[in-house]
């Protein structure tokens, strides 16, 4: 079975710059969700979806941050304008109930330059 | 505040050391419970889970963990670890839905395995 699959694997930018992030969830899971993971904070979730519909993104840091889940397959994360402290590697992950164990994806590794 | 907590961040073992750590959580009611591994460079995979029944656990790998409520703690162990279990460790607890549902994960333990 394909897993979680996310776009870029890696990702070099000049701050300022816009960076998208894509995930494809696994096929009939309901939910999706965006975490952040880096040394000082560990993992952060930053929102998540269920049946398409942003269901908390409280934990989105800030207005540069936006989400989208236009349907069941594709979700982007989007980054406007990138800052340097936005470096971090972002993981998708997917589950079929709110709490079935979470399939991740390999992660995006986000560099800020 | 609402937390999970894992008590050490780096864990250092020589191969065939016994392994237990430790994870605490502050909810009160009803919790699902995991425990995420990451692999160096990988993403996070499920060891093992506890939603309700027998306290007591077994995952992936010879992995398991003990639910304890009265101690509100999900503890991972292994008799015997190798060096292929270098990684870092997650505990994670969700909630019932209607009091936000989502996965809240512990800080890590990273843990060293010397051959």
């Amino acid at each position: 079975d394909a897993g979680v699959i996310q776009s870029p694997r890696h990702e070099v930018t000049e701050m300022g710059q816009e960076v998208t992030l894509r995930c494809k969830p696994i096929s009939g899971h309901d939910y999706l969700f965006w975490y952040r993971q880096t040394m000082m904070r560990g993992l952060e979730l930053l929102i998540y979806f269920n049946n398409n519909v942003p269901i908390d993104d409280s934990g989105m840091p800030e207005d540069r941050f936006s989400a989208k889940m236009p349907n069941a397959s594709f979700s982007t994360l989007k980054i406007q304008p990138s800052e340097p402290r936005d470096s971090a590697v972002y993981f998708c992950a997917s589950s079929p109930q709110y709490n079935q164990p979470q399939h991740f994806g390999d992660g995006t590794r986000l560099s800020i330059l | 505040a609402q937390s999970v907590s894992q008590h050490n961040h780096h864990v250092i073992l020589s191969e065939a050391a016994s392994l237990e750590l430790g994870c605490n959580y502050s909810y009160g009611g009803t919790v699902n419970l995991f425990w995420y591994v990451q692999y160096p460079g990988q993403h996070l995979q499920l060891l093992l889970k506890y939603f309700s029944g027998d306290p007591l656990v077994k995952g992936i790998k010879g992995f398991e963990a003990e639910f304890i409520k009265s101690k509100f703690s999900f503890n991972l162990r292994k008799p015997s670890v190798q060096w292929s279990d270098t990684a870092e460790y997650f505990c994670a607890v969700t909630r019932d839905y209607n009091q936000g549902g989502k996965l809240i994960f512990g800080q890590g333990t990273e843990l060293s395995v010397k051959p």
